[in-house]
């Protein structure tokens, strides 16, 4: 089955801390994984996808396919990147299925 | 370009009423997808559509028609609202094929509430 898993609902750091977000994934061959946010009273919008490599608002994730992770880092969290963040995989019929979010909450 | 529009942005209904929930884009994209959010569940695929004239179901499509007539256009309709289907709705698009087209482009969502 294809799934995404994104175990904490609720991730809450003080800034400057560094944040994790945890992203594990069902699939079989190889994946095309996103990050998107959605940001308060706004609507989701991509952060980031792995075949790109990208740092987006120096957010990363590196695709670890042993452990079939993908998990989104920031080295210092600030106030603004609170937000829910989806994980989603594409899956083999082209569908984006999406993991249940996290919530980051970046206090002050 | 206005991108993903819907409407409407709130609506309550009562057990048993239908209603439509309209979506369109204007950035002539193939694919367009019904997703519902509801909390600790993330976002769950509804219907979704490859082009004009096609359409296929999602994870949760019962309870919800789709069509897909034009390019633009992709309305969801709630056949009998039942308490169940009290949600976030999200319309996406995306052009389609592979690499970067993959990335959706979200509107901003219907907050819908049956009673």
């Amino acid at each position: 089955a294809q799934r995404v898993t994104q175990p904490e609902k609720l991730l809450s750091v003080f800034k400057g801390a560094p944040v994790e977000l945890k992203c594990n994934y069902s699939y079989s061959g190889s994946p095309e994984l996103f990050w998107y946010v959605q940001y308060s009273r706004q609507r989701l919008q991509l952060l980031l996808r792995h075949i790109s490599r990208e740092s987006i608002k120096g957010f990363t994730a590196d695709l670890n396919k042993g452990e079939t992770s993908f998990h989104l880092k920031k080295p210092f969290a600030q106030e603004e990147d609170s937000a829910m963040y989806y994980c989603a995989l594409m899956s083999n019929t082209g569908k984006l299925i999406f993991g249940q979010g996290t919530t980051l909450q970046v206090k002050p | 370009n206005a991108g993903v529009t819907q409407t409407p942005k709130f609506q309550v209904l009562k057990t048993g009423q239908s209603m439509t929930l309209q979506c369109a884009q204007d950035m002539n994209h193939e694919y367009m997808s019904w997703y519902r959010q509801d909390p600790g569940m993330g976002l769950r695929l509804i219907h979704y559509s490859v082009g004009a004239g096609i359409t296929d179901q999602g994870e949760v499509p019962n309870g919800y028609n789709v069509s897909r007539s034009t390019t633009e256009d992709f309305p969801l309709r709630l056949l009998s609202a039942a308490p169940s289907q009290t949600s976030v709705y999200f319309c996406a698009s995306s052009p389609g094929g592979g690499g970067s087209s993959y990335e959706q482009y979200f509107g901003p969502g219907t907050r819908l509430t049956v009673t």
